[in-house]
C-alpha cells in the first residue's frame, strides 16, 4: 500500500465547475499536510497547507480528517489556469524522519473552455 | 520565484557514469532536501542535509550520496548510473523546522542512456 494515495485522474471539467480531490495517508503519526501544484515539466509549488479546522484561500478549500487519515481539496469556479497536477503531501510519514515530505502520485486536472 | 536554483537544467549520461547535481538554497535557509521524480510519479525523498550533516534518508542505495557546504548549498552525487535513474531531480530548501514549508528549485532533468 502506498503511503499517500490519490486518484490519478485525469479530471476533465468545464470552466466554472467545482471539482474535489481526495487523498488518504497511511501513517497516523504524520504531522503536517499540504497540497502542492505542479505544472507540466515544472517544479512543485505550494498551493496551501491543510489544517484540521479546514482552511480556505479564495476559490480553494482544504480539509483534513485525522481520524480517517483523509485530506481533500475543493476548487470552486475552475479557471483554465487551474489545469495542472495536484500533489497531496504529508510531512513526517514513511519512517524517513519528521522533515521528509511524502508525496502522492498526483491528480491531473484539465479545465476545458 | 522561490530563490532556489539548480544546475545544470538538463543532463545526458550513459550507464555506469557518475553525475553531480548542484543546488543553491534560498537565502537564510539551512536545510536542503533532495527528491527524485520519475515520469508520472510524485517526487520521492532521497535525503536531507541540515547544517552540513545528513538528517534523514529515503529508500535509495548508497550510490546516491550528497554534501552540504558551509553556505548551505548542496550537491547530489550518483555513481554507477542506471537507466532507471532517468528522472527529474528536485532540491528543496527550508529553515529546518519539522513542519515547515519546503521551497523547490526548478530541477535537473537527467537522462541515462
Amino acid at each position: 500500500r502506498k503511503e499517500v494515495e490519490q486518484d490519478p485522474g485525469p479530471f476533465n471539467v468545464p470552466e466554472g465547475a467545482t471539482v474535489a480531490f481526495n487523498c488518504t495517508y497511511s501513517n497516523s503519526a504524520s504531522q503536517s499536510f499540504f497540497w502542492y501544484r505542479q505544472d507540466c515539466r515544472k517544479e512543485p509549488k505550494l498551493l496551501m497547507s491543510v489544517y484540521s479546522s479546514g482552511n480556505e484561500d479564495g476559490r480553494f478549500t482544504a480539509q483534513l480528517n485525522r481520524a480517517s487519515q483523509y485530506i481533500s481539496l475543493l476548487i470552486r469556479d475552475s479557471k483554465l489556469s487551474d489545469s495542472a497536477t495536484y500533489l497531496c503531501v504529508v510531512n513526517g510519514a514513511g519512517g524517513t524522519g519528521r522533515r521528509a515530505l511524502t508525496f502522492g502520485s498526483g491528480t491531473r486536472l484539465q479545465v476545458q473552455p | 520565484e522561490t530563490g532556489v536554483t539548480q544546475s545544470p537544467t538538463h543532463l545526458i549520461k550513459t550507464r555506469g557514469q557518475q553525475v553531480t547535481l548542484r543546488c543553491s538554497s534560498q537565502s537564510g535557509h539551512n536545510t536542503v532536501s533532495w527528491y527524485q521524480q520519475a515520469l508520472g510519479q510524485g517526487p520521492q525523498f532521497i535525503f536531507q542535509y541540515y547544517r552540513e550533516e545528513e538528517n534523514g534518508r529515503g529508500n535509495f542505495p548508497p550510490r546516491f550520496s550528497g554534501l552540504q557546504f558551509p553556505n548551505y548549498s548542496s550537491e547530489l552525487n550518483v555513481n554507477a548510473l542506471e537507466l532507471d535513474d532517468s528522472a527529474l531531480y528536485l532540491c528543496a530548501s527550508s529553515l529546518g523546522q519539522p513542519q515547515e514549508t519546503q521551497y523547490f528549485g526548478p530541477g535537473t532533468r537527467l537522462l541515462v542512456l
